[in-house]
């Protein structure tokens, strides 16, 4: 089973600033199939970017993701107040898992 | 617009089974994948296991000797039975469309339930 480690665990920064999130896989992971999601407290997920960098339908341009391999990432330009969140990186292999997750939260 | 709910008992006994349905609205069940993922209070996401409209599935490794999704495409719906729950199976179940294309990813999501199992 491939394992995802998301850092950091808590992110704290101010509106504006950039957001650098980054999702490590234990084993090489295609880039096709990599997400990543953000949800707010007691809401389901949202989809922001599939394939590693496609972003969803809907999702402002100051989400991008990057990465191949075993290390991605997901940035947000410019941090508005609704985008503090906890967001999850997602991959499949043969079987589906989830990141632990980064909470990034108002500084 | 597709939307999905979740619908089911919020409360089970320890030993017994956990069924969920989950209702497509809005769309139509055939030609995509559907997916059950839970998330344990104050805990993060786990991928339970998907189903193809056409009957064919893929579960979590770890759930696999407990969990069987089906699908009825008659309803719109598709389910989950989970066998011989414990406390560590109480958690929010969600349900989800996956595009299992080229790409692979949930495009929509439930709003979720929460099931709690507890004697």
């Amino acid at each position: 089973e491939i394992v995802l480690t998301q850092s950091p665990g808590t992110l704290s920064l101010s509106p504006g600033e950039r957001a650098t999130l980054s999702c490590r896989a234990s084993q090489s992971v295609s880039s096709s199939y990599l997400a990543w999601y953000q949800q707010k407290p007691g809401q389901a997920p949202r989809l922001l970017i599939y394939g590693a960098s496609s972003r969803a339908t809907g999702i402002p341009d100051r989400f991008s993701g990057s990465g191949s391999g075993t290390d991605f990432t997901l940035t947000i330009s410019r941090l508005e107040p609704e985008d503090f969140a906890v967001y999850y990186c997602q991959q499949y292999g043969s079987s589906n898992t989830f990141g632990q997750g980064t909470k990034l939260e108002i500084k | 617009q597709v939307q999905l709910q979740e619908s089911g008992p919020g409360l089970v006994k320890p030993s017994e089974t956990l069924s969920l349905t989950c209702t497509v609205s809005g769309g139509s069940i055939s030609s995509y994948y559907w997916s059950w993922i839970r998330q344990p209070p104050g805990k993060g996401l786990e991928w339970i296991g998907y189903i193809y409209y056409s009957g064919s599935t893929n579960y979590n490794p770890s759930l696999k000797s407990r969990v069987t999704i089906s699908v009825d495409t008659s309803k719109n719906q598709f389910s989950l039975k989970l066998s011989s729950v414990t406390a560590a199976d109480t958690a929010v179940y969600y349900c989800a469309r996956l595009d299992v294309s080229y790409y692979y990813y949930m495009d929509v999501w439930g709003k979720g339930t929460t099931v709690t199992v507890s004697s």
